[in-house]
């Protein structure tokens, strides 16, 4: 089983700033197979980044996803109040789907 | 609107069933593999199960495998989540959630599952 490890645990930043989020399997991925997801409180997750880098519909282009192998990135170039939340990574592969344990976005 | 909609949670005695609905509407929803996936209180998302589109293919979690059953019926546009013998680590919001090339794109509201005596 793939093992996704997101860092930091908690992110501490002031709207208007640039937010990076890691995400690191404990083996390579599929970059085909790597999304984002945002979660804010009493809501379902929303799909961000698909394909390690493609943005679903509907999502601004401050967010961007990148990476290949074992180390991907989300990147949210200028944070704005709707953006603090808790984002995850979640990877397929060898018939699981896993996801990483989150990394709380919060405001400064 | 595409739209999930789970329904069936409620408090279940230790050991005992419970089965989850998920109606799906919007979408062509014969055409899509489904998912469970669940969030205990304060923790982060966990992966239960998923069905593939005509429900002749189903992989679990190794957490729930052998207690639990995913299903669909395409007729009725819902799928489901048979959960036998429960443990106390079963508690939690249960979402159903849409394939998308192996990710999860849409989500439904997600339904409580609670596990006490």
């Amino acid at each position: 089983e793939i093992v996704l490890t997101q860092s930091p645990g908690t992110l501490s930043l002031s709207p208007g700033e640039r937010a990076t989020l890691s995400c690191r399997a404990s083996q390579s991925v599929s970059g085909s197979y790597l999304a984002w997801y945002q979660q804010k409180p009493g809501q379902a997750p929303r799909l961000l980044i698909y394909g390690a880098s493609s943005r679903a519909t509907g999502i601004p282009d401050r967010f961007s996803g990148s990476g290949s192998g074992t180390d991907f990135t989300l990147t949210i170039s200028r944070l704005e109040p709707e953006d603090f939340a808790v984002y995850y990574c979640q990877q397929y592969g060898s018939s699981l789907y896993t996801f990483g344990q989150g990394t709380k976005l919060e405001i400064k | 609107e595409v739209q999930l909609v789970e329904s069936g949670g409620g408090l279940v005695q230790p050991g005992g069933s419970l089965r989850l609905s998920c109606a799906a509407s919007g979408f062509t929803f014969s055409s899509y593999w489904m998912h469970w996936v669940r969030q205990a209180p304060g923790k982060g998302l966990v992966w239960v199960s998923r069905i593939n589109s005509d429900g002749s293919n189903t992989i679990y979690a190794d957490s729930v495998k052998g207690r639990f059953t995913i299903s669909r019926d395409n007729a009725k546009n819902t799928l489901y989540l048979q959960m036998n013998s429960l443990r106390a680590d079963d508690a939690a919001v249960y979402y159903c959630a849409r394939d998308r090339q192996y990710v999860f794109d849409i989500w439904g509201q997600g339904t409580m599952v609670t596990v006490s005596s």
